[in-house]
């Protein structure tokens, strides 16, 4: 297996315009995560999906993040308007179980995408 | 809330040195514990990991973690570190019971091996 993927790996975009960033899970894996990595926070959990539901988007931090898993094999996040303060490495994971980070699972993390926002 | 605490944000060691890095959480139950690696400009890579048992858990590239529950402590160490090492530690908390898939990072400790 590939392994998690996202796109792209960078983005750089200007303050108000809509941003999409897009994570193909590990084949098999049920349940899906977004995490925000910033110097300032560390890695903060944005969202999960388990069996392409959200189950928990606490984390997310506005309105303005949305996040949305249409079939086992895509998610997307979106940020409209995008602000400088987003800008950061996103990180999607995935793992395999019955729910969330089951009890005997690890998650397998993305490349992540940069985002800048300018 | 419960949180994880990295004590250390940047260590610098020579080689061969050995290494202790230190992770401490705060939640009374039942955890399962981790320890991500992150290369520089890589994602994040599963170093070893804790569920039950043996409370020293050896991981990859000759790390070893010891869960200390009285200490609610997760400790990470390798006895001599190499160039290769150089890398941002993460310690990561799974609460059973809790939020399921709210897997709790600590900040990072960023490790620099002196060739």
């Amino acid at each position: 297996d590939a392994g998690v993927i996202q796109s792209p790996r960078h983005e750089v975009t200007e303050m108000g315009q809509e941003v999409t960033l897009r994570c193909k899970p590990i084949s098999g894996h049920n349940s899906l995560f977004w995490y925000r990595q910033t110097m300032m926070r560390g890695l903060e959990l944005l969202i999960y999906f388990n069996n392409n539901v959200p189950i928990d988007d606490s984390g997310m931090p506005e309105d303005r993040f949305s996040a949305k898993m249409p079939n086992a094999s895509f998610s997307t996040l979106k940020i409209q308007p995008s602000e400088p303060r987003d800008s950061a490495v996103y990180f999607c994971a995935s793992s395999l179980g019955p729910g969330g980070f089951s009890w005997n699972t690890e998650a397998f993390f993305g490349q992540g995408t940069r985002l800048t926002v300018v | 809330a419960q949180s994880v605490s990295q004590h250390n944000h940047h260590v610098i060691l020579s080689e061969a040195a050995s290494l202790e890095l230190g992770c401490n959480y705060s939640y009374g139950g039942t955890v399962n514990l981790f320890w991500y690696v992150q290369y520089p400009g890589q994602h994040l890579q599963l170093l070893l990991k804790y569920f039950s048992g043996d409370p020293l858990v050896k991981g990859i590239k000759g790390f070893e973690a010891e869960f200390i529950k009285s200490k609610f402590s997760f400790n990470l160490r390798k006895p001599s570190v190499q160039w290769s090492d150089t890398a941002e530690y993460f310690c990561a908390v799974n609460l059973y019971g809790g939020s399921q898939g709210n897997l709790i990072f600590g900040k990072g400790t960023k490790l620099s091996v002196k060739p």
